[in-house]
């Protein structure tokens, strides 16, 4: 399978701890996407990279919340001091460059307790 | 107020029935828009573009209306596969950060 990937597909954590999510994008797609998601509503931008550079940042990405993408290819979004409003589908997407179709990876459950 | 707003639905229809989804967005500098459909717990993926023309994709059809800031999608003889959620997508700028509504819940029965 060629697609975007993403681990993990599901994570349980107490409230209070660190998590990190990885997404893989498509092969040479050098734009990656990461939005959020929560019950009844539609993904939400959280932020971007260009190859390994982030370019935007939505307000909603808080202090405790950090991407990276350190050389372009595979990236991260770590949360840390989860609270429970965190409890969320968090998808990954990539494109080839601007305005190409952005394809979306399978999601990573986050469930906060 | 939303920068895409969509009735939530349910649309409960019987196969074969035409259903028509709206959606209106609030940003004039839109530049591109889509309709993506979303299975339950599964990620979302690109219906169809929408051009300002018009575009017919077998049973599917897109309108874009830009002075009304209104986009539509018709869908003719439904099947039940159609049943999902199909969300309306905007993006404004260079960043091509897509810009979702909440979107709208198909169910189809038999």
């Amino acid at each position: 399978d060629t697609g975007v990937s993403q681990d993990p597909r599901h994570k349980i954590t107490k409230r209070g701890q660190n998590v990190t999510f990885r997404c893989d994008p498509i092969s040479e797609h050098n734009r990656l996407y990461w939005y959020r998601q929560t019950l009844g509503q539609g993904p939400e931008f959280l932020t971007y990279f260009q190859n390994e550079a982030q370019l935007e940042k939505s307000r909603l990405l808080s202090d405790r919340f950090s991407a990276e993408r350190p050389k372009g290819s595979f990236s991260t979004l770590e949360i840390q001091r989860t609270e429970q409003g965190d409890s969320a589908m968090y998808l990954c997407a990539s494109s080839l460059g601007r305005g190409d179709e952005q394809y979306f990876g399978p999601g990573t459950r986050l469930t906060v307790t | 107020r939303k920068e895409v707003e969509q009735d939530p639905g349910p649309f409960n229809v019987p196969e074969g029935a035409t259903v028509a989804f709206n959606c209106t967005y609030s940003n004039s500098a839109s530049q591109s828009f889509f309709w993506y459909r979303q299975d339950c717990r599964k990620e979302p993926k690109l219906l169809m573009s929408v051009y300002s023309s018009g575009n017919e994709d077998g049973r599917f059809t897109a309108q874009l209306n830009r002075a009304s800031q209104y986009i539509s999608l018709l869908i003719r003889d439904s099947k039940l596969s159609d049943s999902a959620t199909y969300l309306c997508v905007v993006n404004k700028d260079s960043s091509y950060k897509l810009i979702f509504g909440s979107g709208t819940r198909l169910l189809v029965r038999p």
